[in-house]
């Protein structure tokens, strides 16, 4: 089984609410990943969790807050974001976070549009 | 992460091989070559890696050039299933940094 499972698939929030996106696995995988993807563009990394702690921020607005309570789940919480955060956002895990030639497997995300 | 650089697109006939080519010239030793393909509107989907030898399964074979500055993806018999954005990643570490991949289009 290699199945990542991001929800909601679909959310619609205005800008002053306050929503999360979550994403489970139950590979065993201790690193997780949060991408952000623009219509026609590559996935871009917005963070990594390694067992349970954040590893890398790729410079992200305060805005995007991610949690990881447990190895299999990574939240992404969400306030007061702006229109152009409207994306697709995906989840990712993989064994661990360091070890070249791990693979990473995706999810199938989540569609974010804030209105 | 080393660059990659890949055509923006390219078109197959159905059932015959598509080769997918990737230039990574600035690879370091330790970096990996990853494959993911991406159909609209899902998630990015694993295909393959390598690290120096020529891999091989179910989907598809990867060949690696000797000094690893450029590799090959090979779809053996494609389908109109596999058009798709197909990405060359170079891998350093703990982060995947997605370049702008090749559109395939498998056309009858």
């Amino acid at each position: 089984d290699t199945e990542v499972t991001q929800t909601p698939k679909h959310l619609v929030m205005g800008m002053t609410n306050k929503k999360s996106l979550k994403c489970e696995q139950h590979m065993g995988h201790r690193a997780m990943y949060w991408y952000k993807q623009k219509a026609k563009k590559p996935p871009e990394l917005m963070f990594v969790y390694s067992y349970e702690k954040l590893s890398i921020n790729e410079s992200v607005p305060s805005r995007f807050s991610p949690e990881c309570p447990n190895s299999s789940l990574l939240n992404l919480h969400l306030h007061a974001l702006q229109p152009e955060d409207s994306a697709l956002y995906l989840c990712a895990s993989s064994p661990n976070d360091w070890v070249d030639g791990n693979t990473i497997y995706f999810g199938e995300g989540s569609w974010l549009t804030v209105v | 992460d080393a660059k990659t650089t890949q055509p923006p697109s390219m078109d197959c006939a159905e059932g015959r091989a598509a080769n997918l080519p990737c230039n990574h010239s600035t690879i370091s030793g330790n970096e990996y070559v990853y494959w993911y393909r991406q159909i609209h509107s899902q998630g990015p989907q694993y295909i393959i890696h390598g690290l120096k030898n020529n891999e091989t399964n179910e989907m598809a074979s990867l060949i690696i050039t000797e000094d690893r500055k450029s590799s090959t993806l090979i779809l053996p018999h494609a389908t109109l299933r596999d058009t798709a954005v197909y990405y060359c990643i170079v891998r350093g570490g703990n982060k995947l940094t997605f370049g702008t991949g090749t559109q395939l289009k498998v056309e009858l």
